[in-house]
């Protein structure tokens, strides 16, 4: 079966570095997604892999080993409103189309 | 880029009715997908939906319950059909151009059944 996990919860203080691991099962892998969440709004985009490595988009970066199955989400320099839940996202292939299977999302706590 | 307009953005229906929430793309996208989403959990996939196709239900829905239209490429509907309290929940419908690039997604609608 296709399965995803992530930490449940992270915590960390306002100006440092976190990072969000996830590790995932999947047949047809094409890539692995991070998006956003904040209380009561709707999932945003982040940053996506289909090939091994780092990505960095501002401060956030996200990691992908391919032979690991395994990658992480980079939040740096740490503000108040990256409080919010981090969904890795599986995107693979289903019956000519595509699909996107979801972990269950980690909820960073931010303290000032 | 892809904006969506979903509506309602919340209701609180009685059991045994039904809600149909409407999704509206700013631009033409070939495969749309409608979420269920508990609070504070993660996203389930209910159905995807491609224009001319029946939409593909995941395992654990069915179209008697949750029927899907998807008239053209930049409008869908589902129908959440006689309403239990279990049905309360956010529903997010989703866009996506292709498998390499970011899925957008609506504000969802909170449903409460009572």
């Amino acid at each position: 079966g296709q399965s995803l996990e992530q930490p449940s919860e992270v915590t960390a203080v306002e100006g440092a570095i976190v990072q969000i691991n996830c590790t995932y099962q999947t047949s047809g892998f094409y890539g692995l997604s991070w998006y956003q969440q904040h209380d009561g709004g709707a999932p945003t985009f982040l940053s996506y892999n289909a090939l091994d490595g780092l990505e960095e988009t501002g401060r956030f970066s996200s990691f992908l080993s391919r032979s690991d199955s395994y990658g992480y989400l980079l939040l740096q320099e740490l503000q108040m409103k990256d409080s919010a839940s981090y969904f890795c996202a599986v995107n693979f292939d289903k019956d000519s189309n595509y699909q996107l299977i979801w972990g269950a999302g980690t909820k960073l706590i931010i303290k000032p | 880029s892809a904006v969506i307009s979903q509506k309602p953005s919340r209701d609180i229906c009685q059991r045994g009715t039904s809600l149909t929430i409407q999704c509206q793309v700013d631009s033409q996208v070939t495969m749309m997908f409608w979420y269920r989403q508990q609070p504070g959990q993660s996203l389930t996939l209910i159905a995807t939906a491609n224009q001319g196709s029946e939409a593909t239900y995941e395992s654990g829905f069915v179209i008697d319950k949750f029927p899907i239209s998807r008239p053209n490429l930049t409008f869908s509907t589902l129908t959440v059909s006689n309403m239990s309290p279990e049905d309360s929940s956010i529903y997010l419908c989703s866009v996506g151009r292709d498998r390499d690039t970011e899925a957008f997604f609506g504000q969802g609608t909170r449903l409460t059944v009572v």
